[in-house]
């Protein structure tokens, strides 16, 4: 079973910053949290990780909790191109990828 | 545009055929992965290669075979596949499996059985 969880929907304006939320309270030290998302017919693509410091990069930033168990997605700008499910990850024992429903982002003009 | 790449993109397939899928990745990762996504699910893995040898193999039936001939490339062998395997298989690489380096995927073959 996934190690996370997610809204199932969530609206944003274009233009506006998109905050997607993340609970896994039961991660561990070492466990890394990812970030996919998944675009109608395409495979998921990779957007961040981390593990215990907020994260930034050239699609999105990445706010971990002190306490690990929480995290946000912050897409800082949101396009219609953005419209999406998104994936919040932790893997499982084995290393695993195991995908949850995710929250699917529609973007509105 | 993705750097793993998938070959073909759409497959239909009479449950009596046999056929392969293709990934490559030029990236030197040495872990890829088969998923398998259903309409309206999330992806579910199958197979995992590490370093060339089978490491995971998910409860997967008979009639879905890998193949990791070199580190560049991945191949699913299917033969005598049911509708219900009809879906959307995803191939996904990673520079080693585990916690850290994160996986990059395809954009799949859409399968489909007659």
């Amino acid at each position: 079973d996934a190690k996370t969880t997610q809204p199932p929907s969530m609206d944003c304006a274009e233009g506006r910053a998109a905050n997607l939320p993340c609970n896994h309270s039961t991660i561990s030290g070492n466990e890394y949290v990812y970030w996919y998302r998944q675009i109608h017919s395409q495979g998921p693509q990779y957007i961040i990780h981390g593990l215990k410091n907020n994260e930034t990069n050239e699609m999105a930033s990445l706010i971990i909790t002190e306490d690990r168990k929480s995290s946000t997605l912050i897409l800082p700008h949101a396009t219609l191109r953005d419209t999406a499910v998104y994936y919040c990850i932790v893997r499982g024992s084995q290393g695993n990828l195991i995908f949850g429903k995710g929250t699917k982002l529609s973007v509105k003009p | 545009d993705t750097e793993v790449t998938q070959t073909p993109k759409h497959l239909v397939m009479g449950m009596t055929n046999k056929k392969s899928l293709k990934c490559e990745q030029h990236m030197g990762h040495r872990a890829m992965y088969w998923y398998k996504q259903k309409a309206k699910k999330p992806p579910e893995l199958m197979f995992v290669y590490s370093y060339e040898k089978l490491s995971i193999n998910e409860s997967v039936p008979s009639r879905f075979s890998p193949e990791c001939p070199n580190s560049s490339l991945l191949n699913l062998h299917l033969h005598a596949l049911q509708p219900e395997d009809s879906a959307l298989y995803l191939c996904a690489s990673s520079l080693t499996h585990g916690q850290g380096p994160p996986q990059h995927f395809g954009d799949g073959t859409r399968l489909s059985i007659l």
